[in-house]
């Protein structure tokens, strides 16, 4: 089956802009995870829905960025005034709520801020 | 805080060689065990998990990795590699939270 999908792929943007990165899930998968991963570092957890609420944000950097999932399904993270030190790959993975479930993880977006 | 780090940052190995990448993590308590490899070009991809009972766990492509709880330690483990190994591999241990903590990697190049 299809697994969980993030657009863009590539971001390049002005420091000070606003970006928008989507992720879809697999489909039924209720646990939604948010990473960033900079160059030669492993991934770095940011949020963690389940359903639509945001479970535990504790990884967001700062109130530049915020997240949503809406519908419980696809979601989104928002960065507001872009910086060079939010260049990286950002991540998203899915799986099924429960210590035990694998988290399936996405190709991730590389966000290059200029 | 949970922590977890790999000691070997690049690996480089001939065909045939055995495997054996270090993970170490800095919880004490029960602990949810991850190894995650991303091919070349590819996502990250599962490759094992250790969650209670056998502390030896058998994942695909022929790794393994053993969990030694008086070492807090998580080593991977392949007897004989290929060229197709070739990857970085990611440790991980999952936080009373469910998020996952990585280590920061260890690039392995297998010689042909």
């Amino acid at each position: 089956g299809a697994g969980v999908s993030q657009t863009p792929s590539n971001k390049v943007t002005e420091k000070g802009k606003y970006v928008e990165l989507r992720c879809d899930p697999i489909s039924g998968h209720t646990a939604l995870y948010w990473y960033r991963q900079s160059l030669g570092q492993g991934p770095e957890f940011l949020i963690y829905f389940q359903g639509t609420g945001a479970a535990d944000d504790s990884g967001l950097p700062n109130d530049r960025f915020f997240a949503v999932r809406p519908e419980g399904s696809v979601s989104t993270l928002k960065i507001q005034r872009t910086e060079r030190g939010d260049s990286a790959v950002y991540l998203c993975a899915s799986g099924l709520a429960g210590r035990k479930e694998t988290q399936y993880f996405g190709p991730g977006t590389r966000l290059l801020v200029l | 805080a949970q922590s977890v780090s790999q000691h070997n940052h690049h690996v480089i190995l001939s065909e045939a060689a055995s495997l054996e990448l270090g993970c170490n993590y800095s919880y004490g308590g029960t602990v949810n065990l991850f190894w995650y490899v991303q091919y070349p070009g590819q996502h990250l991809q599962l490759l094992l998990k250790y969650f209670s009972g056998d502390p030896l766990v058998k994942g695909i492509k022929g790794f393994e990795a053993e969990f030694i709880k008086s070492k807090f330690s998580f080593n991977l483990r392949k007897p004989s590699v290929q060229w197709s190994d070739t990857a970085e591999y990611f440790c991980a241990v999952m936080d009373s939270s469910y998020k996952l903590i990585f280590g920061s990697g260890t690039r392995l190049l297998v010689r042909p």
